[in-house]
């Protein structure tokens, strides 16, 4: 498709247990960025990508989250032994290049529940 | 630190009544104010990005304007379909690789 593609749209989880998420950027954009929008927050920056290499980690909110890009293309966000705080929309977006004003393209999220 | 915060946090308009959203922010340089719709269950969708004071941008019944403390989205005669959360960014600092949001303004238009 034309847009930025996640996936699962929902993902229930027991507390502990590990997730992936995945996202498919728009053909051709060589920035791809992982948000966390939890309810009545704002959009948290997480790790953005420069094509395969992630120069910005700064975001990753503890050593349980970790993401990777392969193929200049597909990134997938793991996070290990879930908590209950980890519930939020995981968005994905990506762009041509934010440093030039390029607009990021956002997918519609992973909606992950933690029990 | 840098800081955005909009206001209101929600806003009920009727129909055809104008008003505007604000975001106000602190950054050490801004080098990009953004302004983003979010529908219910949707990601953001882009709508302006504003770079200078006094720069503004106009789509439709949407107008976005810039000053050195603050950005202002004007709403001229929305309708329903305006309704949705409306979300303020900063690309702070050259070289900044990402976007610093505000927890966003929950607008409704009534019919």
């Amino acid at each position: 498709g034309a847009g930025v593609s996640q996936s699962p749209s929902n993902k229930v989880t027991e507390k502990g247990k590990d997730v992936e998420l995945r996202c498919d950027p728009i053909s051709g954009h060589t920035a791809l960025y992982w948000y966390r929008q939890s309810l009545g927050q704002g959009l948290e920056f997480l790790i953005y990508f420069q094509g395969n290499s992630a120069p910005d980690k700064s975001g990753l909110p503890s050593d349980r989250f970790s993401a990777e890009r392969t193929g200049g293309s597909v990134s997938t966000l793991t996070i290990q032994r879930t908590q209950q705080e980890d519930s939020a929309v995981y968005l994905c977006a990506s762009s041509l290049m934010l440093g030039l004003g390029g607009e990021l393209f956002f997918g519609e999220g992973s909606r992950l529940t933690v029990l | 630190e840098d800081q955005v915060t909009q206001s209101p946090e929600a806003l009920r308009l009727q129909e055809g009544e104008s008003s505007s959203l604000n975001c106000s922010y602190t950054v050490s340089g801004l080098r990009g104010l953004f302004w983003y719709r979010q529908d219910p269950g949707k990601g953001p969708e882009f709508l302006f990005t504003l770079y200078s004071a006094g720069e503004e941008k106009e789509k439709e019944r949407l107008k976005a304007t810039l000053t050195k403390k603050e950005s202002f989205l004007h709403i001229t005669a929305p309708k329903p379909e305006d309704s949705a959360t409306y979300l303020c960014a900063v690309q702070a600092r050259v070289g900044a690789n990402n976007l610093f949001f505000g927890t966003g303004t929950r607008l409704t238009v009534i019919p």
